[in-house]
Order: C-alpha cells, then structure tokens, then sequence
C-alpha cells in the first residue's frame, strides 16, 4: 500500500506568514493527491485536487503543487482563520490520508 | 448544492453493529461515488471506501474485510454504511462524502459519533 508522509507534524507561524506543508508518497503517485483544511468538530473541507487544482469557493491564497512524490500545499498569506490542521489524500486505490499538519498560531 | 444529512449517535456494545445513514438532497445517488470516512478521538482521518453510484461495487481497505458494508437506496437518496463486531477501536465520527473527481470529495455529511463501550 501507497503511504502519505506530512511534515511538519505541527507548525507554527504568524498571520501573514508565508507557510508550506510538505506531503511525501513511498512510491509516484502522478498528481493523484488532494489537499483538505479541517477545523476542530467540523468536516474536512477541500482545498486542492489533482494536486494544484483550486476548489472553486477557496481563496487564492492556497495552492498546491508537486507530482508523483512529493507535493506541497502553500498558504501565501495567514489569516486567522487559517489556523487548524490540514491532511493531504491519495486519490487511486486506498485513498489514504496523510496524518495531518497543525498549523498553530507562534 | 448538494447536502448530505447523517443519522444521529450512536452508542454500542463491543460485538454489536451500526448502520449509519447519509441522505442527499440537492442531487441524485446515483450521479457520484459516496466515500466513508472515520476519525477516532483526536487522531486524524482514515478511509472506510466507496461505493460506485453505477454498479454497486464497493472498494474498502483490507483491514475491514468481513465486517463492512456500504449500500444504497436511490429511491430515498441515502446511502449505507454497515460495520459489524464492534470494538472499542470503531469509536470514531464517521462521515460520508460526495466523490468530485477520483476521490476528493467537495461536500460532506456532518458526520455521526459512534461510541463503542461496555
């Protein structure tokens, strides 16, 4: 089975600050991968598929890129409400999600 | 806009099962895949699978085989999940969710809390 490696596991950082987060596959993937913001009690809520396609409705300060195995997904510019945990996901086969990505307030 | 409404809580016993429902409005089940997911207390996102809108497949993680089923009935837009012999292991909030392309899904159930607990 393809397995997804995120890191940081936790990040902190400031409202402006420019962050990535990286999404690692052990084996290539092609651009197969998603990205997701979930806040705390919520559901997910999809960012980016295909690995650089923006979800209609997401701000423009979100963006991934990378392919086959590694991938990133950059916020340009915090907002406070940025703040919370972003997972990556395979999408072939096993769909499996990466074990996510707290990006906290420094 | 699609919305997808889950059924409520549920508490059981080790060894017993659940059935969770996921209802859509706004569009037919039969138009996209439906996918499951879970996430245990403060741990992150796990995959459960999919069922196809056309042929009924399902595809799930070996690690659920025997105990797991998704089904649905289109002639009231909801769909399914079964998960059988259940442990402590099983509590989680389960989601479904509306496949938009190859997996990623753009909207999502509220999910429903499953506790498993003597």
């Amino acid at each position: 089975d393809i397995q997804l490696t995120q890191s940081p596991s936790f990040l902190s950082a400031s409202v402006g600050d420019r962050v990535t987060i990286t999404c690692r596959a052990s084996q290539a993937i092609n651009n197969y991968l998603a990205w997701y913001q979930q806040r705390p009690g919520k559901a997910p809520n999809l960012l980016i598929y295909l690995a650089s396609t923006l979800q209609s409705g997401v701000p423009s300060r979100f963006s991934g890129s990378g392919s086959e195995t590694e991938f990133t997904l950059t916020i340009s510019s915090l907002r406070p409400e940025d703040f919370t945990t972003y997972y990556c996901q395979l999408l072939k086969d096993q769909h499996t999600f990466g074990q996510g990505t707290k990006l906290e307030i420094k | 806009q699609v919305q997808l409404v889950q059924s409520g809580a549920e508490v059981k016993k080790p060894g017993a099962s659940v059935k969770i429902s996921c209802k859509a409005s706004g569009d037919t089940l039969t138009a996209y895949y439906i996918h499951w997911v879970r996430q245990a207390p403060g741990q992150g996102l796990e995959w459960l699978g999919w069922v196809n809108p056309n042929t009924d497949e399902i595809r799930f993680p070996q690690k659920f085989q025997g105990r797991i089923n998704m089904t649905r009935d289109t002639s009231v837009s909801t769909a399914y999940l079964e998960l059988t012999s259940l442990t402590s292991d099983d509590t989680a909030v389960y989601y479904c969710a509306k496949d938009l392309k190859l997996g990623a899904c753009d909207f999502w159930g509220q999910g429903t809390l499953v506790t498993v607990s003597s």
